[in-house]
């Protein structure tokens, strides 16, 4: 099977611009999870789509938002860009839900503000 | 607010040493536990997980963890490493309150194994 794929890899932005990333997960996966990366804050939890829905939401501002579409595909879209959404965005799939499952993560999406 | 927190950053020791990466959490609700491994230039990946049952859980690659319910703990051991266990590992814990649910990771662990 073919892993979690995410495009692009990298990417620059500039402040105020929007910037959407793109994850495919593992064929059967319905979760998605979106994480960002930093040396600072480690890994945070943005938000876990199943199945179209999202069921959970970390603690960032509303900039940040997802959606999920029917083949579970997911796009995460930030807004407003700020030098510190610089960061390694990570998307994770799994069977059954991030909260209990294992997920399988991507290789990561480097962005990075200026 | 639920945490983990990852009592040492960086963990330097020399091949086939026994290793521990300690873990601690907060909680007062029932929890699921994990252990992430982040290899150089390449994607987290699954050591083990505690969701029930055995408190010893094995995982892949010779490691093991242990859940302590009393001291909300979940150490990550390994007898003997090698020098491909160099890699920052994280630990996280997945909470269902009644605020819904969350999956916290610490700030991770950097294993340096040197010969």
């Amino acid at each position: 099977k073919a892993g979690v794929t995410q495009t692009p890899r990298y990417l620059i932005k500039t402040r105020g611009q929007q910037v959407t990333l793109s994850c495919s997960p593992i064929s059967g996966h319905r979760s998605v999870s979106w994480y960002q990366q930093t040396p600072g804050q480690g890994l945070q939890f943005l938000f876990e789509y199943f199945s179209e829905t999202q069921r959970n939401k970390g603690n960032f501002p509303g900039r940040f938002s997802g959606r999920q579409f029917s083949n579970s595909r997911s796009e995460m879209n930030v807004s407003t860009l700020e030098l510190g959404d610089s960061a390694l965005y990570l998307c994770a799939s799994s069977l059954a839900g991030a909260t209990s499952d294992t997920q399988y993560f991507g290789p990561g999406t480097r962005l990075t503000v200026l | 607010a639920q945490s983990v927190t990852q009592l040492d950053s960086q963990v330097p020791v020399f091949e086939e040493a026994p290793v521990e990466l300690r873990c601690n959490y907060s909680s007062s609700v029932s929890v699921y536990l994990f252990w992430y491994v982040q290899y150089p230039n390449q994607g987290l990946q699954l050591l083990l997980k505690y969701l029930s049952g055995s408190t010893l859980v094995k995982g892949i690659n010779g490691f093991e963890a242990e859940f302590n319910k009393s001291q909300t703990s979940f150490h990550l051991r390994k007898p003997s490493v090698h020098i491909s266990d160099t890699a920052e590992y994280f630990c996280a814990v997945s909470v269902q309150d009644q605020a819904g649910t969350a999956l916290i990771f610490g700030k991770g662990t950097t294993l340096s194994v040197s010969s």
